[in-house]
């Protein structure tokens, strides 16, 4: 079964500190990726996704994500992170023709302090 | 648009109780899913339907129900509630835009079983 990893389940920065999220995966063949953002008490919003393409990914309110098939990561980046960007972060990795099954990853906790 | 929307927010019920958490998308989405969030596992999939009146097993499936008799309502049932089945449920819909789909979730219903 596919699974996806997330190294990084506490993580407390500064502002403006630069920001690396780890996200590796468990599959050989074609994959959909996804990062979700999950701010206090709201729902899941996607930050970016990688179908084709580009491997380097840019997503919304600056952040961005490298997808590296070799090792099996797509670890996603911000040059400086705002205190606004406190949230749960999630990677999901879709490996399904047609519906989308996402398998999540377990989710960093991001704490920037202002 | 609405988006994507849930009720109720909170729920509390007692071991053996059944219930309904509803889940209704404006959106015209063809596919719809409902998935459970527990702390570090990240969020796990329960049922799909890729349209009406066609509905499948996810992840998680077991204790739940679901039926799809309109494009726009995917309630989940729990038969006899467990306090297993104490979570975070997220509904989800999407459609698949020339062979790359996006999950949009809705808010969540906070489930605690006594």
């Amino acid at each position: 079964a596919q699974s996806v990893s997330q190294h990084n389940h506490h993580v407390i920065l500064s502002e403006a500190a630069s920001l690396e999220l780890g996200c590796n995966y468990s599959y050989g063949g074609t994959v959909n990726l996804f990062w979700y953002v999950q701010y206090p008490g709201q729902h899941l919003q996607l930050l970016l996704k990688y179908f084709s393409g580009d491997p380097l990914v840019k997503g919304i309110k600056g952040f961005e994500a490298e997808f590296i098939k070799s090792k099996f990561s797509f670890n996603l980046r911000k040059p400086s992170v705002q205190w606004s960007d406190t949230a749960e972060y999630f990677c999901a990795v879709n490996v399904n023709t047609g519906f989308q099954k996402l398998v999540f990853g377990t989710g960093t906790r991001l704490l920037v302090s202002p | 648009n609405a988006g994507v929307t849930q009720t109720p927010k909170f729920q509390v019920l007692k071991t053996g109780q059944s219930m309904t958490l509803q889940c209704a998308q404006d959106m015209n989405h063809e596919y719809m899913s409902w998935y459970r969030q527990d702390p570090g596992m990240g969020l796990r999939l329960i049922h799909y339907s890729v349209g009406a009146g066609i509905t499948d097993q996810g992840e998680v499936p077991n204790g739940y129900n679901v039926s799809r008799s309109t494009t726009e309502d995917f309630p989940l049932r729990l038969l006899s509630a467990a306090p297993s089945q104490t979570s975070v449920y997220f509904c989800a819909s999407s459609y698949d835009f020339g062979g790359e789909e996006t999950q949009y979730f809705g808010p969540g219903t906070r489930l605690l079983v006594l």
